[in-house]
């Protein structure tokens, strides 16, 4: 499976923008980023994912290098609920054998000050 | 989004005993189920995905006749540790996949005694 690298964690205040980056120097043409977010004891929620172009939605927003090598979610305001352990993951696409199977790596513990 | 579920939310059992977990996806027909187990302060680790009506495909290092997965429709799927150790105390998750998009379960707390 292709892996991804982003860093272990980092901080924020509340209200400001954050930018979670993620390098996937080995990713294929046909796999998907997407992005997890988990909150302790709970299972993760879906966050956004995308192929090539840039994606927005009501959470976030995927920002994807022309290279595909790398990728950055963005967090336009922060809050003290955004405050979880952010996962970039590559997901093959389904069919096949992968059945579209997502392989979490450590993600980045995201803090938000107040 | 849609809506998984897990039941039960947690529970004991004693060391030697079977534990069942019920996995459902609630609103949509999931063609593909997954399960992971998440050690404290670790990331999720797929154990095995299933197919509706298909046998299970376990990751490498999971024990099948351990971790008994049956999926007998689109939108029910149980994980069954069987003779469970203290060692498979942990937090199990599903998740449910719809094609393209899938959705997690809020989780399994095992503990075993």
């Amino acid at each position: 499976d292709a892996k991804t690298t982003q860093p272990n964690s980092m901080e924020s205040n509340e209200e400001e923008p954050v930018h979670l980056p993620c390098n996937h120097s080995t990713i294929s043409g046909t796999d998907y980023i997407h992005w997890y977010r988990q909150l302790p004891s709970q299972g993760p929620e879906y966050v956004i994912h995308g192929l090539t172009s840039n994606v927005n939605n009501r959470m976030a927003s995927l920002a994807i290098a022309e290279d595909r090598k790398s990728s950055t979610l963005i967090l336009h305001r922060a809050t003290l609920r955004d405050a979880a352990v952010y996962y970039c993951i590559l997901r093959t696409r389904p069919g096949g054998t992968s059945y579209g199977k997502l392989t979490f790596g450590q993600g980045t513990i995201l803090t938000v000050h107040p | 989004g849609a809506v998984v579920s897990q039941h039960p939310s947690w529970v004991i059992c004693k060391s030697g005993t079977s534990v069942k977990i019920e996995c459902r996806s609630l609103d949509f027909q999931a063609t593909t189920m997954f399960w992971y187990r998440q050690f404290p302060k670790q990331s999720l680790m797929l154990m095995a995905t299933s197919n509706e009506g298909s046998k299970a495909t376990y990751e490498q290092g999971v024990e099948k006749d351990k971790f008994l997965i049956n999926h007998a429709s689109l939108t029910l799927s149980t994980l069954t540790v069987t003779s469970a150790h203290p060692e498979d105390s942990s937090f199990y998750i599903c998740s449910a996949s719809a094609y393209y998009e899938q959705y997690f379960g809020p989780g399994t707390r095992l503990t075993v005694t």
